[in-house]
């Protein structure tokens, strides 16, 4: 079974302009969840979807945005990029409703340097 | 509310054991355990469900104290496979899955 696959796995963007991540969830999975890793700041929680239908969300700002379609892949946009957003951008897939007690398998992410 | 990861770091030689503790200010449902090496995606260990339990995996295992919001990850006579940051993630009643900001592992011949 292929894993969780993340496209692209290097972007570099100009402050201003604006990105979508991709993730392609494992076959069968239908819960995805977006992390953002930064040097010192552990993963943080951005969204979660089940069923394209968004269940949790984190502290960011209304430029950090998500969907997810009907064959669970799933995309991330950031809009008017800021050289804060420059970050590691993970992606996690589990089987079924994730309430908390399933295992996450992760993507390799895709990094994101903002200039 | 992120997780509190202690310590941030350490220094261990094969065959040392460590201890990485892991607290929360809220009530819990969950906790999980990962582990993610240097460049590479993070690895499930283990998820904890109820008050006072422990799992294992090997010469790794942990314990989930609901009552004090804490958790601990133990590794015994560590290998040098070990070495990487470990995160905690905590689950509270509205289901997100919180992660701690890592407690980074080296195990030195």
């Amino acid at each position: 079974k292929a894993g969780v696959t993340q496209t692209p796995r290097y972007l570099i963007k100009t402050r201003g302009q604006q990105v979508t991540l991709s993730c392609s969830p494992i076959s069968g999975h239908r819960s995805v969840s977006w992390y953002q890793q930064t040097p010192g700041q552990g993963l943080q929680f951005l969204f979660e979807y089940f069923s394209e239908t968004q269940r949790n969300k984190g502290n960011f700002p209304g430029r950090f945005s998500g969907r997810q379609f009907s064959n669970s892949r799933s995309e991330m946009n950031v809009s008017t990029l800021e050289l804060g957003d420059s970050a590691l951008y993970l992606c996690a897939s589990s089987p079924r409703d994730r309430a908390g007690n399933e295992k996450l398998f992760f993507g390799s992410g895709t990094q994101l340097s903002v200039l | 509310q992120q997780p509190v990861q202690s310590p941030q770091a350490v220094i261990l030689r094969e065959g040392e054991d460590a201890v990485i503790n892991c607290s929360s200010s809220k009530a819990l449902y969950s906790v999980h355990w990962y582990r993610q090496k240097h460049g590479e995606a993070p690895v499930f260990l283990m998820i904890l469900l109820k008050g006072g339990e422990q799992k294992g995996h090997e010469k790794i295992s942990a314990s989930f104290n609901e009552k004090k919001q804490q958790s601990s990850l133990y590794l015994t006579a560590s290998q040098l496979s070990y070495s990487g940051t470990y995160f905690c993630g905590t689950v509270n009643q509205g289901g997100k899955l919180i992660f701690g900001q890592g407690t980074e592992l080296s195990v030195k011949p």
